[in-house]
């Protein structure tokens, strides 16, 4: 079965650092891009960061310098280096694959998402 | 810098025929944007409703259908049924890695 499950929520304080982790099973995330995308409470969904399946990684503004995405081929996992988080980084985090056409083409949109993971972090 | 436009709410009534869209704060959706669709129900992880503007992901019922109308990306839901009712977010890719998604629609089936 095709799953991503996330892990490494939880309550931190501000300035502080998090990593997310997020295991895929049923596919190769290195055959893949993938995404992290959060959701604060209440809000609606917000694009973070993504790698690709070159290790190339691009960030939304407001993490970029602060996160960092990773994987480990060999646990296929996919991380979130969170860094110097904020009160305004609170939000669900879920990890996202990046859906591939039938003929290998990347269609920029995500097709398998995690139950996410829930970081909150007090000031 | 650049917004991805969505109505805030939406009402339809049971058996009835909604529209979203997904617009830009400056400038036209194209289907050079891959212009995507999500239904999200309160506590649930979101679910993918169509791709590549208007290709439904796998196991999405044909009542869902993507288009684009005007300048602008849209979902049509036909014969919405109560179990439409949720919040319905667009994403486009903006380029250079970066995706951005809408606000999100809130749509009430009554």
């Amino acid at each position: 079965e095709v799953q991503l499950v996330e892990s490494g929520g939880g309550l931190i304080q501000s300035g502080g650092s998090l990593r997310l982790s997020c295991g895929a099973s049923g596919f190769t995330i290195s055959n893949n891009y993938m995404s992290w995308v959060r959701q604060a409470p209440g809000k609606g969904l917000e694009w973070v960061s993504v790698i690709y399946s070159d290790s190339d990684t691009h960030y939304a503004d407001s993490v970029k310098g602060r996160f960092t995405i990773s994987r480990d081929k060999s646990k296929n996992t996919v991380y979130l280096q969170m860094n110097s988080l904020r009160a305004e980084d609170t939000a669900m985090y879920y990890c996202a694959r990046v859906h591939r056409n039938s003929d290998g083409y990347t269609m920029f949109a995500f097709d398998i998402w995690g139950q996410g993971t829930m970081v909150t972090v007090s000031s | 810098q650049t917004v991805v436009t969505q109505e805030p709410s939406f009402s339809v009534s049971p058996g009835g025929t909604v529209t979203l869209t997904c617009g830009l704060s400056s400038g036209s959706v194209s289907t050079a944007y891959y212009p995507s669709w999500y239904q999200q129900t309160p506590g649930q992880a979101p679910r993918t409703l169509i791709y590549s503007t208007n290709t439904r992901s796998s196991g999405v019922p044909d009542r869902f259908s993507g288009s684009i109308l005007g300048n602008k990306a849209a979902l049509t839901i036909t014969g919405a049924q109560a179990d439409d009712e949720s919040d319905y977010y667009c994403v486009l890719y903006m380029g250079s890695g970066i995706s951005l998604f809408g606000g999100g629609t809130k749509l009430t089936v009554l």
